[in-house]
């Protein structure tokens, strides 16, 4: 199946400072990507949709200053967390849909965030 | 989007078939039904989909009533590799389409 991927697999930082995930479509185009956040043994949260050239749209609850996304080409999307807080701490999943194939949703492997 | 229900958790033998229930009795007739499967701290894969007609693919078969108000998932032959959480979803078949997650069911399957 099409390949989505997740860069930093794992990232540790120190509260205050900013983080910023990268995800990929490797072997196709995506106008929309998808963020989610999940907590330990807890289901995958959605947080925002991304989209390729204009404004991302984040779920009821999600700040957007918080959780800057940038979607400036067709096969990348990133997510930064700024000024990150040890409640930060999670595993962010991103997610992009093939209209190639089916419109299929892959998803990325995941990052891990620790915020000390 | 639609609401899915789910059991929370299911046990398997390995080499038998796991069948793996899901409710959606709001979907609308533009909902198609996805089911992906999350092992441990990894993202979710995809399996399968469909929208009315029985569909089957490398990894499951996928039967869905034909009110569409529920489905199963069929795993044939389960193995140990196959324990993880599934979570079935209801969604447009559109490039936008947002996938919504609910609870899944926890499949461990035994030796």
């Amino acid at each position: 199946g099409a390949v989505v991927s997740q860069h930093p697999s794992w990232v540790i930082c120190k509260s205050g400072t900013s983080v910023k995930i990268e995800c990929r479509s490797l072997d196709f185009q995506a106008t929309t990507m998808f963020w989610y956040r999940q907590f330990p043994k807890k289901s995958l949260m959605l947080m925002a949709t991304s989209n390729e050239g204009s404004k991302a749209t984040y779920e009821q609850g999600v700040e957007k200053d918080k959780f800057l996304i940038n979607h400036a080409s067709l096969t990348l999307s990133t997510l930064t967390v700024t000024s990150a807080h040890p409640e930060d701490s999670s595993f962010y999943i991103c997610s992009a849909t093939n209209s190639g194939a089916k419109n299929i949703q892959y998803f990325g492997a995941g990052t891990r965030l620790s915020v000390l | 989007d639609a609401k899915t229900t789910q059991p929370t958790s299911m046990d398997c033998a390995e080499g038998r078939a796991a069948n793996l229930p899901c409710n959606h009795s709001t979907i609308s007739g533009n909902e198609y039904v996805y089911w992906y499967r999350q092992i441990h701290s990894q993202g979710p894969q995809y399996i399968i989909h469909g929208l009315k007609n029985n569909e089957t693919n490398e990894m499951a078969s996928l039967i869905i009533t034909e009110d569409r108000k529920s489905s199963t998932l069929i795993l044939p032959h389960a193995t140990l590799r196959d324990t993880a959480v599934y979570y079935c979803i209801v969604r447009v078949n559109t490039n936008a389409g947002k996938s919504t997650f609910g609870d899944g069911t926890t499949l461990t399957v035994k030796p």
